[in-house]
């Protein structure tokens, strides 16, 4: 089975500051997704960013990007400038993709809580 | 970005009766629709997949009795929690998935509290 590990429960950054959430997965399969969800206070699960993993080219969206090492199984994501509006739990994804052409359930870590401070 | 809602927000029972949460895709067709239930300060746990006109498909240890789930239309799914106790007290969260390519976008949550 696939398991996903966010071994930081909590971390802490200082406004304008860059912040980077580990995320590391164990999976046997070639062809899946990777992705890094957001939950603010309002619990409203709001993706972050998506990666591909046939693709080597590491994704990015604004101030977010990932850092994507396929052989190691890593996957983490570096926030820059963070914001207040940054301060949010922070859930690594994993959902592998089929020959058949349809996508399984997605498979949550832990979840890293950020603090972003004046 | 499409959009998910569930009704209601939050809902405060008594223990016994049952409650009823929909999960409505607004603007666009799902074809599979998630049931995930979250505890304070931890990760989602999926509680039921459900396909368009298919009996859900529950995770090892979910009642399938206590949590009926019906997704009677490609907009529609219901999470029914049948006989209510404390213990069911959480937050649920609906997520429905479109077709290709399969993303998948989550509703705003219910906080159910059974007193």
């Amino acid at each position: 089975a696939q398991t996903v590990t966010q071994s930081q429960p909590e971390m802490s950054v200082q406004e304008a500051e860059t912040v980077t959430l580990s995320c590391t997965y164990d999976t046997s399969e070639s062809d899946y997704y990777l992705f890094w969800y957001k939950q603010p206070p309002s619990r409203q699960m709001i993706l972050v960013i998506r990666q591909e993993a046939y693709k080597q080219q590491n994704a990015t969206e604004n101030r977010f990007s990932v850092n994507f090492q396929k052989a190691a199984k890593s996957f983490s994501l570096k926030i820059s400038d963070s914001q207040l509006g940054d301060a949010a739990m922070y859930f690594c994804a994993y959902r592998r993709w089929f020959a058949t052409g349809t996508a399984s359930k997605l498979t949550f870590g832990t979840g890293t809580r950020l603090q972003v401070t004046l | 970005g499409a959009v998910v809602s569930q009704h209601p927000s939050w809902v405060i029972c008594k223990s016994g009766t049952s409650v009823k949460i929909e999960c409505r895709s607004l603007d666009f067709q799902a074809t599979t629709m998630f049931w995930y239930r979250q505890f304070p300060k931890q990760s989602l746990m999926l509680m039921a997949t459900s396909n368009e006109g298919s009996k859900a498909t529950y995770e090892q240890g979910v009642e399938k009795d206590k949590f009926l789930i019906n997704h009677a239309s490609l907009t529609l799914s219901t999470l029914t929690v049948t006989s209510a106790h404390p213990e069911d007290s959480s937050f649920y969260i609906c997520s429905a998935r479109d077709r290709i390519p399969y993303e998948q976008y989550f509703g705003p949550g219910t906080r159910l509290t059974v007193t």
